[in-house]
C-alpha cells in the first residue's frame, strides 16, 4: 500500500495561473479531506468528500474547487491563484466510521508569487 | 466552534529528559488524535483516544485524555532527538456537525538537544 500520495510536492505558481494538485489513496476509503497548513497554525479544512460524486465545503474552501469522480482520487482545483494560497496543502483519507484514523498524504508546498 | 490550544509552543529539552505536551479543547472531546509532523512530511499517526480516562503508549510516548474529557497531554519519556519534531493534536469535529474531519491545534514543536 502506497497510502495517500500526493503531487506535486512543491509548486511555484504567478498571482491568476491555476493548477490541480493531485490525491490519491489505495486504500478504499470513503471519506477524503483537503486541509490547507499556514505558518504556525493548525490544518483547517477546505473541501471534503464522503464517497464517490460527493463533495461539501470545509470552514476555508474560497478559491478552491474539487471533484471526486473516483474512490481514488481527490484534485484540489486552485483557479486564479492569489498570494493568501499560500501554503502546505494536505490530503487526508479514511474508512467511514467516526472514530476511524485519517491517514495523511506528504503534502505540497504551494508558492504563489 | 471548537477550538484545541496546546501548550507549550514550543519546547527544547536535552536528550534523556521527559517532556509533556498538553491540549486543551473549548468542547467536549469525542476522539482526540495525536500526530506529529516532521518539516516536508505528512502528518504520521501516533495515537488515538476517546473515552475518558483511556491511556495509551506506544514506545516511550504516552497520551492520556482526561476524566472531563476536555484535555489531552503527551508523555515522553527518555527523549531522543528522533522525538523531534511538530506534534498535533486533532479533535473529532463533530461539535461542528462535521463528517468526520479533524480540528487542530496549532502544534507544538519539539527540539532535543543531543
Amino acid at each position: 500500500n502506497a497510502g495517500v500520495t500526493q503531487t506535486p510536492k512543491f509548486r511555484i505558481l504567478k498571482i491568476g495561473q491555476s493548477m490541480t494538485l493531485q490525491c490519491t489513496q489505495d486504500m478504499n476509503h470513503n471519506y477524503m479531506y483537503w486541509y490547507r497548513q499556514d505558518p504556525g497554525m493548525g490544518l483547517k479544512l477546505i473541501y471534503y468528500s464522503v464517497g464517490a460524486g460527493i463533495t461539501d465545503k470545509g470552514e476555508v474552501p474560497n478559491g478552491y474547487n474539487v471533484s471526486r469522480s473516483t474512490t481514488e482520487d481527490f484534485p484540489l482545483r486552485l483557479e486564479l491563484a492569489a498570494p493568501s494560497q499560500t501554503s502546505v496543502y494536505f490530503c487526508a483519507s479514511k474508512l467511514a466510521g467516526v472514530t476511524d484514523t485519517q491517514y495523511f498524504g506528504p503534502g505540497t508546498r504551494l508558492t504563489v508569487l | 466552534s471548537q477550538e484545541l490550544e496546546q501548550s507549550p509552543q514550543s519546547l527544547i529539552v536535552q536528550e534523556g529528559k521527559n517532556l509533556t505536551i498538553n491540549c486543551t479543547s473549548s468542547k467536549t472531546l469525542y476522539g482526540l488524535y495525536w500526530y506529529k509532523q516532521k518539516y516536508g512530511e505528512g502528518l504520521i499517526f501516533l495515537m488515538m483516544l476517546q473515552k475518558g480516562g483511556e491511556e495509551k503508549s506506544h514506545e516511550k510516548i504516552t497520551a492520556k485524555l482526561d476524566e472531563k474529557k476536555q484535555q489531552s497531554s503527551l508523555h515522553i519519556t527518555a527523549s531522543q532527538p528522533s522525538h523531534a519534531g511538530i506534534y498535533l493534536c486533532g479533535a473529532d469535529g463533530r461539535n461542528g456537525g462535521s463528517q468526520g474531519n479533524l480540528i487542530f491545534g496549532k502544534g507544538t514543536k519539539l527540539s532535543v538537544k543531543p
